[in-house]
């Protein structure tokens, strides 16, 4: 009953370094996104997808990309590391049969804790 | 844009004590409305939601009403336990399109025995 899984859990990284988050979930989601958490802040979206092959800017998009090549798998990538990326990073997912639909819920990794120094 | 209020925190109670966490939304149209629960260390759980005016969404003692008049989405428990220390997150969604989530900025509660 593994849901959403995020690796790794703590990175740091140096300046300028390059990195990808991984983000895999097995309920068959079509949907799936990234968050970013700063201290005392609530979630910003960074990317969203709605089906494999499909990706679309969020909030926050400078500085990442992703990709979507199969249903389960959602992978961030950090090209240049800043200090400003200094985050936890949440991935969710989500069930929707339709484009409008009230009652889809979105399921939430445990986070990926990541310092830039 | 559309945008969520969370009553600032941190908010510190005794154990038993009742619980209101405030929550307003600014949105074009009708969202739905949930509150998420993020435990130390882990990620968010939903806690509860709503999906149109006058519902009222519950679970483990939690109880919110979706108050269109009012734009708002207050948070009550009428006897809080120390593992209800959390951060608390009041969210909204737009009902089409990628249905996005647009969060508050999340209330860390601290319960004391």
């Amino acid at each position: 009953n593994a849901g959403v899984t995020q690796t790794p859990k703590f990175r740091i990284l140096k300046i300028g370094q390059s990195m990808t988050l991984q983000c895999t979930q097995d309920m068959n989601h079509n949907y799936m996104y990234w968050y970013r958490q700063d201290p005392g802040m609530g979630l910003k979206l960074i990317y969203y997808s709605v089906g494999a092959g499909i990706t679309d800017k969020g909030e926050v998009p400078n500085g990442y990309n992703v990709s979507r090549s199969t249903t389960e798998d959602f992978p961030l990538r950090l090209e240049l590391a800043a200090p400003s990326q200094t985050s936890v990073y949440f991935c969710a997912s989500s069930y929707s049969s339709s484009w409008f639909s009230a009652k889809n819920i979105q399921y939430f990794g445990a986070g990926t804790r990541l310092s830039v120094l | 844009g559309d945008s969520v209020t969370q009553m600032e925190g941190p908010v510190t109670l005794s154990e038993e004590a009742f619980l209101t966490i405030n929550c307003t939304y600014t949105a074009t149209g009708y969202p739905s409305l949930f509150w998420y629960v993020q435990y130390p260390g882990e990620g968010l759980q939903l806690l509860l939601k709503a999906t149109k005016a006058d519902d009222k969404g519950s679970n483990k003692g939690f109880e919110a009403t979706y108050r269109k008049e009012t734009t708002s989405f207050h948070l009550e428990k009428g006897s809080v336990q120390v593992s209800d220390s959390a951060v608390y997150f009041c969210a909204l969604r737009m009902v089409q399109g990628a249905q996005k989530l647009v969060f508050g900025q999340g209330t860390r509660l601290t319960i004391n025995p």
